[in-house]
């Protein structure tokens, strides 16, 4: 079975630092994907990042970057530069590249940024 | 439409009535999930359609619930003789296919039985 842990349930950042999430998962699959999703309270789950399980480059996307590291099955997002608009639940999700799983969450982090 | 749709945005029932719950995916995309989220936990799957077809339906908690997705397109999740404990956020989600394509997931029905 597949499983992500999330053991951070709440974090706040001041504004304008950065901030590290942690997410671990289990899976016994070599190729896969890793996401990070931000669910704001509109609800809406907004795909913040992936990464590819076979790639070595840590993916990067603006002010959000992760640390992957696959022997460790870990799978952190760092938020540089926080904005007030990154306050959110912020969800790591797992799939699995082959077959037909669907995604598997972490329960979440609830990521407050602090004026 | 450009997104995940679900209707109605918010459902308030009686215990033991029936509800439905729809959701309109992303033209084309032939995988669909839904998921149920209870307060300050993660979405917790429930069925997965590839097609028309339930392709897993391992995560609905009992026989209660049902879904259908006779087109290939629109999904309705069924829920009869609902119970307080069925309150959450049922939340849609399609992909292009069931391979690593981005899951896109609509804004969800907070369902509230009282």
């Amino acid at each position: 079975a597949q499983t992500v842990t999330q053991s951070q349930p709440e974090m706040s950042v001041q504004e304008a630092e950065t901030v590290t999430l942690s997410c671990t998962y289990d899976t016994s699959e070599n190729n896969y994907y890793l996401f990070w999703y931000k669910q704001p309270p509109s609800r809406q789950m907004i795909l913040v990042i992936r990464q590819e399980a076979y790639k070595q480059q840590n993916a990067t996307e603006n002010r959000f970057s992760v640390n992957f590291q696959k022997a460790a099955k870990s799978f952190s997002l760092k938020i540089s530069d926080s904005q007030l608009g990154d306050t959110a639940m912020y969800f790591c999700a797992f799939p699995s590249l082959t077959g037909n799983t669907p995604l598997v969450f972490g329960k979440g982090t609830r990521l407050s940024v602090i004026a | 439409g450009a997104g995940v749709s679900q209707t109605p945005s918010n459902k308030v029932t009686e215990k033991g009535k029936y509800v439905e719950l729809r959701c309109d995916p992303i033209s084309g995309h032939t995988a669909l999930y839904w998921y149920r989220q209870s307060l300050g936990q993660g979405p917790e799957f429930l069925i997965y359609f590839q097609g028309t077809g339930a392709a897993d339906d391992s995560g609905l908690p009992n026989d209660r619930f049902f879904a259908v997705r006779p087109e290939g397109s629109v999904s309705t999740l069924k829920i009869q003789r609902t119970e307080r404990g069925d309150s959450a956020v049922y939340l849609c989600a399609s992909r292009l296919t069931a391979a690593n394509t981005e899951a896109f997931f609509g804004q969800g029905t907070r369902l509230t039985v009282v």
